[in-house]
């Protein structure tokens, strides 16, 4: 089982709310990575967690906060986000974060901010 | 650092026909590991093929194969019998020892019935 899965799969929020993401893996991966994906463009890399301790921040902005509860659960907490923040949102794992890694991605997460 | 290029933007195909997407990379490393991806309107990236740089046999899976060129930096993958649900965003993506995984920027597949 390759399974990832993203909830919700759509999100519309104005930009004094707070609202999260989530992800969750039942493949024993520890290994966790958020992206986000504007149309038509690759996905870039925000953050990623390995045994649960935040290992990578790509410069991403405080607005964005991360949260990985357990080795299966990955959270990332909106607040005061900017109408460019809209994205698709993808989270993925993978078995250790090692670059011999395959990561499996889930289906995301479409986030409009008004 | 580590590039990726793919130079097709967009590619059609025949259903049942074959087409072959491109893909370049650059990197200094000996160890890493090479990826096709494919993003359907569903908007799932879904693992299409795996090449690992130190195995000189191509990978395949089923309809799908890769031409790795070590030598040349090059990793396009052909697919077989193209069919409808082929149709999708296609992006070539590579990984070395402490790097991220490094996309291109994607070439978007058509397949017409």
């Amino acid at each position: 089982d390759t399974e990832v899965t993203q909830t919700p799969k759509h999100l519309v929020m104005g930009m004094t709310n707070k609202k999260s993401l989530k992800c969750e893996q039942h493949m024993g991966h520890r290994a966790m990575y958020w992206y986000k994906q504007k149309a038509k463009k690759p996905p870039e890399l925000m953050f990623v967690y390995s045994y649960e301790k935040l290992s990578i921040n790509e410069s991403v902005p405080s607005r964005f906060s991360p949260e990985c509860p357990n080795s299966s659960l990955l959270n990332l907490h909106l607040h005061a986000l900017q109408p460019e923040d809209s994205a698709l949102y993808l989270c993925a794992s993978s078995q250790e974060g090692d670059h011999t890694d395959t990561q499996y991605f889930g289906p995301g997460t479409r986030l409009t901010v008004l | 650092a580590q590039t990726v290029t793919q130079s097709q933007p967009e590619m059609s195909v025949q259903e049942a026909e074959t087409v072959t997407l491109s893909c370049t990379y650059d990197t200094s490393e000996s160890d890493y590991y090479l990826f096709w991806y494919k993003q359907p309107p569903s908007r799932q990236m879904i693992l299409v093929i795996r090449q690992e740089a130190y195995k000189q046999q191509n990978a395949t899976e089923n309809r799908f194969s890769v031409n790795f060129q070590k030598a040349a930096k090059s990793f396009s993958l052909k697919i077989s019998d193209s069919q409808l649900g082929d149709a999708a965003m296609y992006f070539c993506a590579s990984r070395t020892s402490g790097s991220r995984l490094t996309f291109g920027e994607g070439t978007q597949l058509t397949v017409n019935p």
